[in-house]
């Protein structure tokens, strides 16, 4: 089984400082995990993925996430939170075979708060 | 870019009733689609997969006759909520995999569809 824990629900930073969203996950697999942002009303956008190449994957927007095979981890981060990134963020695995090929696994979502 | 729509946005319909919500992928082709379901303040749970000319493959705990999913051309899923309840109210959101992408990891999301029961 495989499952995926988003370790904050709610998260609310100032405009400027870093951003830190937790994510560790489950899998008997090598994993292939992203990182989604839903804004309001808006579909699901991928932020960005990793699929076994290098560890520190760098997505759009100033987003990048550390896939840390010890403490099966993979934390989103950005160094300077905007106002335009305040949405509900999802960390997600993916099943890569068989009868579950691209399944998705979601984790529970965090919501970022960006304050002026 | 690849682009997937769904219809209606919202979608307000009586205790009793069937409604159907569409999914399609606009500039390209998918075999596979997903049906996902997200509650208020929850994350989406996959409902099924849905494959192109074949039956759609439900996960565990879902309904294959209360929720009905037909995947009749390569740019079109449909799911039908047939005899809605008020429980069924939720957000229904679906994906495409590109055709031309063999990895699973290309994966678009429509933008939703809210359904409520009265």
């Amino acid at each position: 089984a495989q499952s995926v824990t988003q370790l904050d629900s709610h998260v609310s930073v100032s405009e400027g400082t870093p951003v830190l969203l937790r994510c560790n996950y489950s899998s008997s697999y090598s994993p292939s995990l992203f990182w989604y942002v839903q804004h309001p009303n808006k579909g699901l956008q991928l932020l960005l993925k990793y699929t076994s190449a290098a560890t520190l994957v760098k997505g759009i927007n100033g987003f990048e996430a550390e896939f840390k095979k010890s403490e099966t981890s993979f934390h989103l981060t950005k160094p300077s939170a905007h106002m335009s990134d305040a949405a509900e963020y999802f960390c997600v695995l993916a099943n890569a075979g068989g009868t579950s090929y691209g399944k998705l696994t979601f984790g529970q979502g965090t919501i970022l708060t960006v304050h002026p | 870019g690849a682009v997937v729509s769904q219809h209606p946005s919202r979608v307000i319909c009586k205790s009793g009733t069937s409604v159907k919500i569409e999914c399609r992928s606009l500039d390209f082709q998918a075999t596979t689609m997903f049906w996902y379901r997200q509650f208020p303040k929850k994350s989406l749970m996959l409902m099924a997969t849905s494959n192109e000319g074949s039956k759609a493959t439900y996960e565990q705990g879902v309904e294959k006759d209360k929720f009905l999913i037909n995947h009749a051309s390569l740019t079109l899923s449909t799911l039908t909520v047939t005899s809605a309840h008020p429980e069924d109210s939720s957000f229904y959101i679906c994906s495409a995999i590109p055709d031309r992408a063999p990895s699973f990891d290309e994966q678009y999301f429509g933008p939703g569809t809210r359904l409520t029961v009265t």
